[in-house]
């Protein structure tokens, strides 16, 4: 069946730097893309979405990037702080947004 | 003000029961959905309601049934509950092709 992201990995990265997590989605069909951010005890809250036209988005010490002939996304956080420690997931949406399918997670440990 | 609200947040139960979970939404979208978090972290999408029709119906055994009085609410009804259904419970919305706003999620216990 298709499948998006590995099994959950760890990323461990000293305050300041920056931080990239990846994420491989394996249905080509799929034409948007969502990063999700989940800190211990609550729900995953949005950080950032790209659609299948784009293949670079911007936000606020984020940026999101998509290539999609290898099928791969990624999240690049700048100067990561201790309050970005948390699981990070990816999400593909196709069929009319109608299906949705969450990567594993990549847990972000941040050292202070 | 909370956007996504689901009761109760822990709920600890014996095999065999019936149990139900509740969502309100009060930011007015059209969707709702139910995700289930297993104690791996992986998320499934479980249903999805948009105006309180569904239209999302994954691989769920029929002992779980959704249902949505309006488009606010996506109640979730577990009948004869398993010790496999143990799990955090999420609750999300959106408005149309969008991003999903989460639930604080349920975490449900089986016993």
């Amino acid at each position: 069946g298709e499948s998006v992201g590995l099994h959950l990995p760890t990323l461990s990265v000293q305050e300041g730097d920056n931080s990239i997590i990846n994420c491989a989605y394996s249905n080509s069909a799929s034409d948007y893309f969502i990063w999700y951010k989940q800190e211990s005890g609550k729900g995953p809250q949005f950080i950032i979405d790209i659609r299948s036209n784009m293949d670079k988005r911007q936000g606020q010490r984020v940026t999101v990037l998509l290539n999609k002939t290898v099928k791969h996304l990624s999240l690049q956080i700048a100067a990561t702080q201790p309050g970005d420690s948390a699981v990070y997931f990816c999400a593909e949406l196709s069929g009319g947004y109608q299906k949705v399918t969450f990567g594993t997670g990549t847990k972000l440990q941040v050292i202070p | 003000d909370t956007a996504v609200s689901q009761t109760p947040k822990y709920l600890v139960t014996q095999m065999g029961n019936d149990k139900s979970i509740k969502c309100e939404q009060n930011l007015g979208h059209d969707t709702m959905y139910w995700y289930k978090q297993d104690s791996k972290k992986f998320l499934k999408i479980m249903f999805s309601y948009n105006n309180k029709e569904l239209i999302i119906n994954e691989t769920v055994p029929n002992r779980f049934s959704p249902k949505s009085p309006d488009k606010a609410h996506l109640n979730l009804h577990i009948n004869s509950l398993e010790l496999g259904d143990s799990a955090v419970y999420f609750c999300a919305s959106s408005q149309g092709q969008a991003a999903q706003y989460f639930g604080p999620g349920t975490r449900l216990t089986v016993l």
